[in-house]
């Protein structure tokens, strides 16, 4: 079982709508979470990072943690065009160790 | 531009060659992070440098590594290449170990012949 699973998508949307994206994880030893949006063509960027369970929110965007449930979200409120893009999941573990744990990724596309 | 410059973007190299991949991270950041993207394996982690030192190892390859200079720029050195190591690959850096706000480069993008 892969430490960190993410639905690949592709997820297709109308301009406007409310997305979820979501990854569950296995290893209970990750404390640090974050999402990364990837143009095509670019290197990541970070959007969020979280540390406990509850939301966080950010303009538009709302992250979501569960660690009870191993499972976290990424909302996005009134999706637009620009937001087409690959949405990638990330996790950090406690201890010395800092190795960012990528999800595959879920491309978007947001459809004016 | 997240600050994070990678050197070359592109890199086409023949099987069984070595090549030499550049990364200058942003000013003030102590670490750097290699990180490997192909279509199947999705991000992978390679390794991790702070000021100079190595600080975790991922799934990096023994025909693999790297090293950051006292200028904090690193290099990841790729030899014996092979079909499969065509890739692209990433350069983070950030301030402090802990790299929850890491910043990517562009990437290079590695293809063997």
């Amino acid at each position: 079982q892969k430490e960190v699973e993410q639905d690949p998508g592709p997820l297709s949307v109308p301009e406007g709508a409310i997305v979820s994206l979501n990854c569950t994880y296995s290893n209970s030893a990750f404390q640090y979470f974050m999402w990364y949006r990837q143009y095509s063509r670019k290197g990541p960027e970070l959007l969020m990072y979280t540390y406990s369970s509850g939301n966080k929110e950010d303009g538009r965007f709302t992250a979501q943690v569960d660690k009870s449930s191993k499972y976290i979200s990424l909302f996005i409120r009134d999706s637009q065009p620009s937001d087409s893009a690959t949405y990638l999941c990330a996790m950090i573990s406690g201890g010395s160790n800092y190795k960012l744990t990528f999800g595959k990724g879920t491309l978007l596309t947001v459809n004016p | 531009d997240s600050g994070v410059t990678q050197t070359p973007k592109h890199l086409i190299t023949a099987t069984g060659q070595r090549v030499t991949l550049r990364c200058s991270p942003r000013s003030g950041d102590l670490s750097v992070y290699w990180y490997q993207q192909s279509l199947d394996q999705g991000l992978q982690f390679l390794i991790h440098y702070y000021n100079g030192e190595e600080r975790a190892k991922g799934n990096i390859l023994e025909r693999f590594s790297a090293q950051q200079f006292p200028d904090l720029h690193s290099e990841l050195n790729l030899s014996s290449l092979e079909l499969g190591d065509s890739a692209l690959y990433f350069c983070a850096s950030s301030v402090a170990s802990l790299n929850t706000e890491a910043f990517f480069g562009q990437g290079t993008r590695l293809t063997v012949v």
